[in-house]
């Protein structure tokens, strides 16, 4: 089955500055790959998702790149805020079922 | 609009005791899920049915059973729970099964002891 691998496992930064998280996948046929922000408490929910026929996507401050060669695929948050603090985890699918990372607490510090 | 609405939100159990966890939803969605969450180990399927009457194990089914009831309700049981058990559980729905956004349900906390 698909394995998907999530570093790191925790990130600090300073408000203002950029965070990357980045995931690895292990099946080739798995062709869409979400991020999912959770707060504290709260449901996971979907923040930007990427198929498998483009390369880099964007939303305002998050953009995300996948490299299908090399099974990776990462998320970039820009000019940070204190409310990008959460969790988030990458998936991958393929076909039926969506495989999580273990998720990446980002703290941002003002 | 509810989206998906999981009951109850909170639960003790004992070791030994059933229980089931409903789940529903109103954006007439073909697929829905039960996913576990543990520290440190992201969200691992349990359970999911790709369409009304149709119903899978995921990467972590023992010690639980499913009930696609109809196409908005997908309930999960546990038939004889055990401290193992202890997570929180979500609930999912999405449009189908292959790349659209999932939706969840706000979660039920459940504690076995």
């Amino acid at each position: 089955g698909e394995n998907v691998e999530q570093h790191p496992s925790t990130l600090s930064v300073q408000e203002g500055d950029s965070a990357v998280i980045k995931c690895t996948y292990s099946d080739s046929a798995s062709n869409y790959f979400p991020w999912y922000k959770q707060e504290l408490g709260k449901r996971p929910q979907l923040i930007i998702d990427i198929r498998s026929n483009v390369g880099e996507k964007k939303d305002q401050r998050i953009a995300v790149t996948l490299n299908k060669t090399a099974k990776h695929f990462s998320l970039h948050i820009t000019e940070t805020q204190p409310e990008d603090s959460a969790v988030y985890f990458c998936a991958a699918s393929n076909d039926y079922k969506l495989s999580f990372g273990a998720g990446t607490t980002v703290t941002v510090r003002a | 609009n509810a989206g998906v609405t999981q009951t109850p939100k909170f639960q003790v159990l004992k070791t030994g005791q059933s229980m089931t966890l409903q789940c529903a939803q109103d954006m007439n969605h073909n697929s829905m899920y039960w996913y576990r969450q543990d520290p440190g180990m992201g969200l691992r399927l349990i359970y999911y049915s790709a369409s009304e009457g149709t119903t899978d194990k995921g990467e972590v089914p023992n010690g639980y059973n499913v009930s696609r009831l109809n196409k908005r309700e997908f309930s999960l049981r546990l038939e004889s729970a055990a401290p193992s058990q202890t997570s929180v559980y979500f609930c999912a729905s999405n449009l189908e099964m292959r790349d659209t956004e999932a939706f969840f349900g706000q979660g039920t906390r459940l504690t076995v002891v």
